[in-house]
């Protein structure tokens, strides 16, 4: 079964903190992604990758930055916590398809950040 | 832009009441629709991969199917444990999230 898995379940920091999540996978995929998950927002994309050192804006990536430099870990990165980052994280990994239809993703159990 | 819809936001069943939810979709280039199920608190678990109108997918009391417009999960004399938030993101420039239906099953 695939795996991914998230370095912490919650977490609380301050305002102005910098802020790292960590998600590692082990089944070898290519892609990794991080998303946000709000109420009535749904799932948001904030960045993705499809190899090491490599990395694509999502839709919000305003406020945050990412990094990959092996290709089971994919690190978030809050460089100044604000109290609007306050949400749920979900990473996600799947395999690379070239040009064909696309492959699911599989989810870590997501991080609750709280930013006070 | 890509869009999803789901509905209803909310269903509440009785244990073995039968139901289906609805996910509508516009999507220029579909390369997939997925369902997914998620529990409070939990990241999202995938559930079935439709490709094409007219494909279908069962797993245990669900099932799955596609039109060129919109999916359905019928559930089939669901149980409490079938309760979660079914999600159904589809996959063109990459996936596109609704805002999910969250459904209670009481026993």
């Amino acid at each position: 079964d695939v795996k991914v898995t998230q370095s912490s379940r919650y977490l609380v920091k301050r305002t102005g903190e910098k802020v790292f999540l960590e998600c590692v996978q082990d089944m070898d995929h290519e892609n990794m992604f991080w998303y946000r998950q709000d109420p009535g927002l749904g799932l948001r994309l904030i960045y993705f990758s499809y190899d090491v050192k490599m990395k694509e804006k999502g839709d919000i990536p305003e406020g945050y930055s990412v990094s990959r430099e092996k290709k089971e870990r994919f690190s978030l990165i809050l460089e100044s916590a604000s109290t609007n980052q306050t949400s749920m994280y979900l990473c996600a990994s799947s395999f690379l398809l070239a040009g064909g239809p696309e492959d699911e993703q599989f989810f870590g159990p997501g991080t609750r950040l709280t930013v006070l | 832009e890509d869009q999803v819809t789901q509905s209803p936001e909310a269903l509440r069943l009785q244990e073995g009441e039968s139901s289906s939810l609805n996910c509508s979709y516009t999507v220029s280039g579909l390369r997939g629709l997925f369902w997914y199920r998620q529990d409070p608190g939990k990241g999202p678990e995938f559930l079935f991969t439709l490709y094409s109108a007219g494909e279908e997918k069962e797993k245990e009391r669900l099932k799955a199917t596609l039109t060129k417009k919109e999916s359905f999960l019928h559930i089939t004399a669901p149980k409490p444990e079938d309760s979660a938030t079914y999600l159904c993101p589809t996959s063109g420039s990459r996936l596109t999230f609704g805002e999910g239906t969250q459904l209670t099953v009481n026993p």
